[in-house]
């Protein structure tokens, strides 16, 4: 069966630190993969998606994340973290309209 | 301008009632989505309505029943309501017919406690 897989359901990062938050993909068509990320008490908003254009999309507010075919991944990732990116972050296969489980970004002073 | 906006934001009920959760967009999209968030946070999609019709319905019980009246408008109905429907209820909307290849707009959510 498809499904995204998020490593980490708490990740903690100093500010200025580098974050990384893991996503797997298992599936045999070709994906159209997002990253949304959801604040407190709000809904998801899409910080970036793989369409197969390029393998390294970039998002708002640098995030950026890398499609691995070979390593069926889809990694997102910020140079410096900052105070106000402690949110819950969802990788999600499009297809299925599969997410994954979350991971909450803790970001520490 | 809200672009996808849900009513109530709070649902308080007792078992057994019968409620409504209303949604509408002012994008302009054709397709609309629910979507039940539990409390760990896992998000499960349930119907998708592309142009008032009915495109998924992802083995949702037969007590909850959605509404399109137009494409602008996806209403969710529940009946008999029960504890494991206390959840977040999330509604979406998209540009294209559901491929899921398009970007997803979320509204606030609409946070249901069955008691």
């Amino acid at each position: 069966a498809q499904s995204v897989t998020q490593l980490g359901s708490h990740v903690s990062v100093s500010e200025g630190a580098l974050v990384l938050l893991r996503c797997n993909y298992s599936s045999s068509v070709p994906p159209y993969l997002f990253w949304y990320v959801q604040y407190p008490n709000q809904g998801l908003q899409l910080l970036l998606k793989y369409t197969s254009a390029a393998t390294l999309v970039k998002g708002i507010n640098g995030f950026e994340a890398e499609f691995k075919k070979s390593e069926t991944s889809f990694h997102l990732t910020k140079p410096s973290a900052h105070m106000s990116d402690a949110a819950e972050y969802f990788c999600a296969w499009g297809y299925k309209y599969i997410f994954g489980t979350g991971t909450r970004l803790k970001v520490l002073a | 301008d809200t672009a996808v906006s849900q009513t109530p934001k709070y649902l308080v009920t007792q078992m057994g009632n019968d409620k409504s959760i209303k949604c509408e967009q002012n994008l302009g999209h054709d397709t609309m989505y629910w979507y039940k968030q539990d409390s760990k946070k896992f998000l499960k999609i349930m119907f998708s309505y592309n142009n008032k019709e009915l495109i998924i319905n992802e083995t949702v019980p037969n007590r909850f029943s959605p509404k399109s009246p137009d494409k602008a408008h996806l209403n969710l109905h529940i009946n008999s309501l029960e504890l494991g429907d206390s959840a977040v209820y999330f509604c979406a909307s998209s540009q294209e017919p559901s491929v899921g290849t398009d970007t997803q707009y979320f509204g606030p959510g609409t946070r249901l406690t069955v008691l």
